[in-house]
């Protein structure tokens, strides 16, 4: 079974500044099948990014994605003040079926 | 337009079973390659996927809980139902369903079901 681990655990930026999260496979997520949600407070999450690097729909082009095998990132180019949330990688592509990492928080410094 | 909601009780006690219906409309639990997962989100804490179902009666569960976890659908009502038996207070969370084609990440969510297990 694949675990993903996130990293940093909390990431303190201004709004306009450039955010790059980690996700980190224990091994190889074949076919690029990783994706990133959001979650603010209160809120389902919501899929930002999926095959590791094509945007969902209606998501902003300040998201991107990146990587293959076991690592994966999320850029945020400019953060937004409704960017600030915690962002978790998933793979979809491996046995018994979907894995979260731990998240990371992004928020205001 | 694609929507999904969960529906259970609030409050239930230790060693008792749980059941989460997840209703869903803006598609059909018998098209083809479409699937519907469970997740849950105990409070402040990360996301844990539970189980999944397809369209073909297909399931999958998390390995650290499938002794006690069984996914069924009922496509003439569009529901998956969740159960989860012998709850204990860790297990309180916020539980999610949410949309999955086969080899598709979970595109639709809704918006969760707070359950609290408490004598």
């Amino acid at each position: 079974e694949i675990v993903l681990t996130q990293s940093p655990g909390t990431l303190s930026l201004s709004p306009g500044e450039r955010a790059t999260l980690s996700c980190r496979a224990s091994q190889s997520v074949s076919s690029s099948y990783l994706a990133w949600y959001q979650q603010k407070p209160g809120q389902a999450p919501r899929l930002l990014i999926y095959g590791a690097s094509s945007r969902a729909t209606g998501i902003p082009d300040r998201f991107s994605g990146s990587g293959s095998g076991t690592d994966f990132t999320l850029t945020i180019s400019r953060l937004e003040p409704e960017d600030f949330a915690v962002y978790y990688c998933q793979q979809y592509g491996s046995s018994p079926g979907f894995t979260f990492g731990p998240g990371t928080k992004v928020d205001i410094k | 337009q694609v929507t999904l909601k969960e529906s259970g009780p609030v409050l239930v006690k230790p060693t008792e079973t749980l059941t989460l219906t997840c209703t869903v409309s803006g598609f059909s639990l018998s098209n083809a390659r479409m699937g519907v997962s469970w997740i849950r989100q105990p409070p402040g804490k990360a996301l844990e996927w539970l189980a999944h179902i397809f369209s073909n009666d297909e399931k999958s569960y998390s390995t650290s809980l499938k002794s006690r976890l069984t996914i069924s659908k009922d496509t003439s009502k569009s529901q998956v139902v969740l159960t989860m038996t012998n709850m204990d207070p860790v297990d309180t969370a916020t539980y999610y369903c949410a949309r999955a084609g086969y080899g598709d990440p979970l595109d639709y969510w809704g918006q969760g079901t707070l359950v609290t297990v408490s004598s």
